[in-house]
């Protein structure tokens, strides 16, 4: 079965630290990737994309980046961290072999705290 | 023409009723309507999705309504349990399996259920 792993679960950090998140999925190969940020009380903002290994797409400008190093590997970064980057990470994937390709499947979530 | 409008924000209903949330949307070309559950602190499941060429979807307790005319869906559940509290999301996307939407979902802004026991 497919599982996908998100981490950390919470994360508090000084404005102008670095971030780090890290998504992986097992159980399929070449699926969709997709990080989401959710702000309190709303609902769920696509920051990027993925379709393979090394291929990020960007929907909204801001102060994050992302990169797919490996085929089910999606990291979420920052050089330096702003406040409104504080909310609620999500990361999903869909696609891949076996599954269903047009649902999509989310992790536990980042809980990021900037203070 | 993205949007994806949602209500109510919140719903309080007593356990036994009917919940029911409505979304509508503006992009014809969107061809995809999942539901997703999210309960505090977890990541979205989904719940239930339709396709615009069927009105009707039942699983359980859930029932998605699919108004292709009016450009609107609707999530009833019906006999709604204290275990059903949790936000609710309605989506859409366009592409289906493949295109070039890589299945990127719409999201609407999310109903916060409360079923009172």
């Amino acid at each position: 079965s497919q599982t996908i792993h998100q981490w950390p679960a919470t994360l508090v950090q000084p404005v102008g630290s670095p971030l780090s998140l890290e998504c992986t999925v097992e159980g399929t190969s070449n699926p969709n990737l997709y990080w989401y940020r959710q702000a309190a009380g709303r609902g769920l903002q696509l920051l990027f994309y993925s379709v393979g290994i090394g291929q990020i797409s960007s929907e909204v400008p801001q102060n994050l980046s992302a990169s797919r190093p490996q085929d089910r590997q999606f990291i979420l970064s920052s050089k330096k961290l702003l406040l409104s980057d504080s909310g609620f990470y999500l990361c999903a994937w869909r696609g891949g072999r076996r599954v269903a390709k047009n649902i999509q499947y989310f992790g536990a979530g980042t809980r990021l705290s900037v203070l | 023409q993205q949007q994806v409008k949602q209500s109510p924000q919140s719903l309080i209903v007593q356990k036994g009723g009917i919940s029911i949330i409505n979304c509508a949307y503006e992009n014809t070309a969107f061809d995809y309507f999942p539901w997703y559950q999210q309960f505090p602190g977890k990541g979205p499941a989904l719940l239930i999705a339709i396709r615009p060429d069927v009105s009707e979807k039942k699983e359980g307790r859930f029932t998605i309504s699919f108004n292709k005319s009016a450009k609107q869906f609707s999530l009833h559940i019906m006999d709604s349990q204290p275990g059903d509290s949790a936000t609710y999301f309605c989506a859409a996307s366009t592409g289906g399996a493949g295109g070039t939407s890589y299945g990127k979902l719409t999201f609407g802004q999310g109903t916060i259920l409360t079923v009172h026991p």
